[in-house]
């Protein structure tokens, strides 16, 4: 079993809804956790980070963390084309120097 | 956030050169680069941890004596793939950290490189 669980997709959805995306994990050690988008052919670009439990929103963007139940999320509002991606979740323990990645979900927003 | 830049940002070379790929952090001091390597709709695979100032740290199944990486400096770190090989080919990827940017790691926008 994998650290880290991401469904790879793809995913398509039309433009304006409301897009679910989730990870889960198995070592309860992690206590930092990002989700990190990437365009075809682009390094990966850092959208969220969170620290232990709780939510954050950003823009269109809002991370969950629910540390119980090792299950993250990230939920992008009014989704646009532009949003069409590759998004990675990625997580470490504090001290550790190492992140662990999803698979990665490939999104794409239809117009 | 952060900026992290490399170069360059595509190589083609010949079967039994060397390539060194650059990774610079523009705004920030990077204690830490990461370097990764990407195949085509697959996520990122560790290839080595550097410390400014260190050797850097290798994951298990990464030739050192091949992908070499140096860290001189708090803004730098380069990666040279000796004597390449078509296998070889694939997308390079550099992240960095740094005491200011804490747990947040910025990844650079990506080397392809392409052996013939």
């Amino acid at each position: 079993q994998k650290e880290v669980e991401q469904d790879p997709g793809p995913l398509s959805v039309p433009e304006g809804a409301i897009v679910s995306l989730n990870c889960t994990y198995s070592n309860s050690a992690f206590q930092y956790f990002m989700w990190y988008r990437q365009y075809s052919r682009k390094g990966p670009e850092l959208l969220m980070y969170t620290y232990s439990s709780g939510n954050k929103e950003d823009g269109r963007f809002t991370a969950q963390v629910d540390k119980s139940s090792k299950y993250i999320s990230l939920f992008i509002r009014d989704s646009q084309p532009s949003d069409s991606a590759t998004y990675l979740c990625a997580m470490k323990g504090r001290g550790a120097q190492k992140l662990v990645f999803g698979q990665g979900t490939r999104l794409t927003i239809n117009p | 956030g952060a900026v992290v830049s490399q170069h360059p940002s595509w190589v083609i070379c010949k079967s039994g050169t060397s390539v060194k790929i650059e990774c610079r952090s523009l705004d920030f001091q990077a204690t830490t680069m990461f370097w990764y390597r990407q195949f085509p709709k697959q996520s990122l695979m560790l290839m080595a941890t550097s410390n400014e100032g260190s050797k850097a740290t290798y994951e298990q199944g990464v030739e050192k004596d091949k992908f070499l990486i140096n860290h001189a400096s708090l803004t730098l770190s380069t990666l040279t793939v000796t004597s390449a090989h078509p296998e070889d080919s694939s997308f390079y990827i550099c992240s960095a950290r740094g005491d200011t940017t804490l747990n947040e790691q910025f990844f650079g926008p990506g080397t392809r490189l392409t052996v013939l």
